[in-house]
């Protein structure tokens, strides 16, 4: 059975940073392009960012771009997002998601984990 | 960028009726195009993919239509259990965008 396990949400000052973690279960980490998808308090699903499977491509929305970064370590089964500079509007639940393919241009997302709350706030 | 607007944003239908919920493109999307059901406190699930494929285990009340720029979700007659919010999404090309989401609720 698939299990994707996000960890790292928190309440964060304007400015401030935060590392969220995805612990993927179930499933041959490596073969599968990875995503964030955030959603606001009372706004719809945003895509944030996507990763091969390889870890060697990446792409971002305009939104996050230049303050957030992507990893993955596929020997962990663990995807990653790096927030930087994070403010009031990155305030959402932050999804882990799994595409249907290994290469960047999967971009249909078969299976998603709960989320982690970031609250951007003084 | 390709805009995706969901209409409507919430729905109240008695249980058994038959309903619609439409998801406009601002321009062709070759019909990649997904249906997400998510339940509150529940992780968004995959229900219809490249516009109108049902995945496996999806009752067979709910189904996908639609071309080009133009896509709808149908379910034939609604049950209690398909209260939820629902969420379309191009995967044509990047960025990946969504609807605004529609809120089924039983009338």
């Amino acid at each position: 059975e698939v299990q994707l396990v996000e960890s790292g949400g928190d309440l964060v000052q304007p400015g401030g940073s935060l590392r969220l973690s995805c612990a993927a279960s179930g499933v041959t980490f490596h073969n599968y392009a990875m995503l964030w998808v955030r959603r606001a308090p009372g706004k719809g699903l945003e895509w944030v960012s996507s990763i091969n499977g390889g870890g060697d491509s990446t792409y971002y929305a305009d939104s996050v771009k230049g303050r957030f970064t992507i990893s993955r370590d596929n020997s962990r089964s663990t995807l990653y997002l790096r927030m930087n500079s994070l403010r009031a509007e990155d305030t959402a639940i932050y999804h882990c998601a799994k595409s249907d393919c290994d290469s960047i241009g999967c971009k249909l997302i078969a299976f998603w984990g709960r989320g982690t709350l970031v609250t951007v706030s003084s | 960028d390709i805009q995706m607007t969901q209409s409507p944003s919430t729905l109240s239908a008695p249980v058994g009726d038959r309903v619609t919920i439409t998801c406009r493109a601002s321009q062709s999307i070759n019909n990649w195009l997904a249906w997400y059901q998510q339940k509150p406190g529940e992780a968004p699930k995959l229900l219809i993919q490249k516009a109108s494929t049902l995945e496996s285990g999806v009752p067979s009340r709910f189904s996908g239509s639609g071309s080009g720029t133009q896509f709808t979700l149908t379910i034939s007659s609604l049950q209690p259990d398909d209260i939820a919010t629902y969420h379309c999404q191009h995967y044509n090309n990047y960025p990946i965008m969504f609807g605004q989401g529609t809120r089924l609720e039983i009338k």
